[in-house]
């Protein structure tokens, strides 16, 4: 079955600490799909980023960080030099097999990683 | 573009009454879905519709209907609402070819 698990529930840091949210996936399939979502405190999700299963190189944008490892099935996303604004929730997701042909897949969705960046 | 747009933003309902949330998305997304999120259970897929005319249960369908009225909107109706459908309801949109969702600003509704 697929699964994202993301362990850390909360996280506390200090402004300017870097931070790793892990997220580890389970499935089948060669070919899938992985993302990341923020909610801030508003409550609005954002999509952040989406990495096809064949694409293992990292990425970066600005502060923020993604290592995709498929031999550990992990995507873990890294905030480097972490500011108040990134207090949310993030949310790894899996796109799930696919249904059929010319049908979008579902996400799955792990339980979310509240993270509290304090001044 | 607006993007996906809900109304509305927040409802308080009785045991019983019943309501339609609405949605829609100006992208021109094939697929739309609605979720619900409740504290420490993430987002929970209710329904969703592949492309217009098609509706499909998700995780917890129960007590929910869908309307797929056209390729822009996508309502979801609760019949006899209960305490515990009290909830932020998300609808979501998707192109074909990304399978990334984006997202409306959501509903916060709560039943007493």
């Amino acid at each position: 079955a697929q699964k994202v698990t993301q362990a850390q529930t909360e996280i506390s840091v200090v402004e300017k600490e870097d931070v790793t949210l892990d997220c580890v996936y389970e499935t089948r399939d060669t070919t899938y799909y992985l993302f990341w979502y923020k909610q801030p405190p508003s409550g609005e999700l954002v999509f952040l980023i989406r990495r096809n299963s064949f694409d293992e190189q990292n990425e970066i944008s600005g502060r923020y960080s993604w290592n995709f490892q498929k031999s550990t099935s992990s995507f873990n996303f890294t905030i480097t030099a972490s500011q108040v604004v990134d207090s949310a929730v993030y949310f790894c997701a899996l796109s799930e097999a696919n249904s059929g042909a010319g049908n979008n897949r579902k996400l799955i969705w792990g339980l979310g990683t509240s993270l509290a960046v304090n001044p | 573009n607006a993007g996906v747009t809900q109304t509305p933003k927040f409802q308080v309902l009785k045991t019983g009454q019943s309501m339609t949330l609405q949605c829609a998305q100006d992208m021109n997304h094939n697929s739309m879905y609605w979720y619900r999120q409740d504290p420490g259970m993430g987002l929970r897929l209710i329904y969703y519709s592949a492309s217009e005319g098609t509706t499909d249960k998700g995780e917890v369908p129960n007590g929910y209907n869908v309307s797929r009225l056209n390729k822009r909107e996508f309502s979801l109706r609760l019949e006899s609402a209960a305490p515990s459908q009290t909830s932020v309801y998300f609808c979501a949109s998707t192109r074909v070819e990304t399978d990334t969702q984006y997202f409306g600003p959501g509903t916060r509704l709560t039943v007493l």
